[in-house]
């Protein structure tokens, strides 16, 4: 299963609200995950099963979709935001990631 | 709190072999399916290796399958990866990381390691 992410990259200012959208090639039920990685850092869980927000992630985060397409949305970009955001799914054994989506500071 | 820390990394001539570890604590590790993630410098992540908590399943990313081993030993909360003949388009960051849920869950990322650096050159 190959997921697209889409825009690659993206421009934005704090206060700003963002979407970035996954699409699969295939239906994945809602066995889809969102993650942050700041730059020299780990990947950290932001929403899992679509539309779930990991313990302890600001309810600024929010997944939601369903089948093969789904959103991440940051309703007020913060300063911490600024990081790439990759989609995960599970449906198939053979785990795929999304090739990520760089969020900048304009 | 749950912590992975993995090692073993470092340089290799391509055709080599390496075996990374990855220390878990804080968590029943015996109860999790662990995984392989890596990253190549400046590129996404790509999921490498799944084990099922009780080792009895194990599943591999096409690029890797045959060449790559991933194994535990529960008794050490240790997980491992065996690269054998290893390709320059090998060279990433690996982590190490837990699902989200124990038993057969192997879905969500929960916990990462800090990863650990190798480099396939000759």
């Amino acid at each position: 299963i190959q997921m697209t992410q889409s825009p690659s990259s993206l421009s934005a200012s704090v206060g700003d609200r963002v979407t970035i959208t996954c699409q699969a090639t295939q239906d994945i039920n809602n066995y889809l995950n969102w993650y942050q990685q700041k730059s020299g850092k780990a990947p950290r869980l932001l929403i899992y099963d679509a539309s779930n927000l990991e313990p302890g992630v600001p309810s600024r985060f929010s997944g939601s979709g369903s089948g093969t397409d789904f959103t991440l949305t940051i309703s007020s970009l913060q300063p911490e935001d600024f990081a790439t955001y990759y989609c995960q799914q599970y449906d198939d054994l053979m785990l795929t990631f999304g090739g990520g989506t760089k969020v900048e500071i304009k | 709190q749950a912590q992975l820390v993995e090692s073993g990394g470092g340089v290799v001539q391509p055709g080599r072999s390496l075996t990374l570890s990855c220390a878990a604590s804080g968590f029943i590790f015996s109860s999790h399916a662990m995984h392989w993630v890596r990253q190549a410098p400046g590129k996404g992540l790509e999921w490498v290796a799944v084990i099922w908590y009780d080792g009895s399943n194990k599943y591999y990313e096409d690029s890797v399958k045959g060449r790559f081993t991933i194994s535990r030993d529960n008794a050490k909360n240790t997980l491992y990866l065996q690269m054998n003949s290893l390709r320059v388009d090998d060279t990433a960051v690996y982590y190490c990381a837990r699902g989200r849920l124990a038993g057969d869950y192997v879905g969500a990322f929960e916990i990462w390691g800090q990863g650990t650096m190798v480099t396939v050159s000759s």
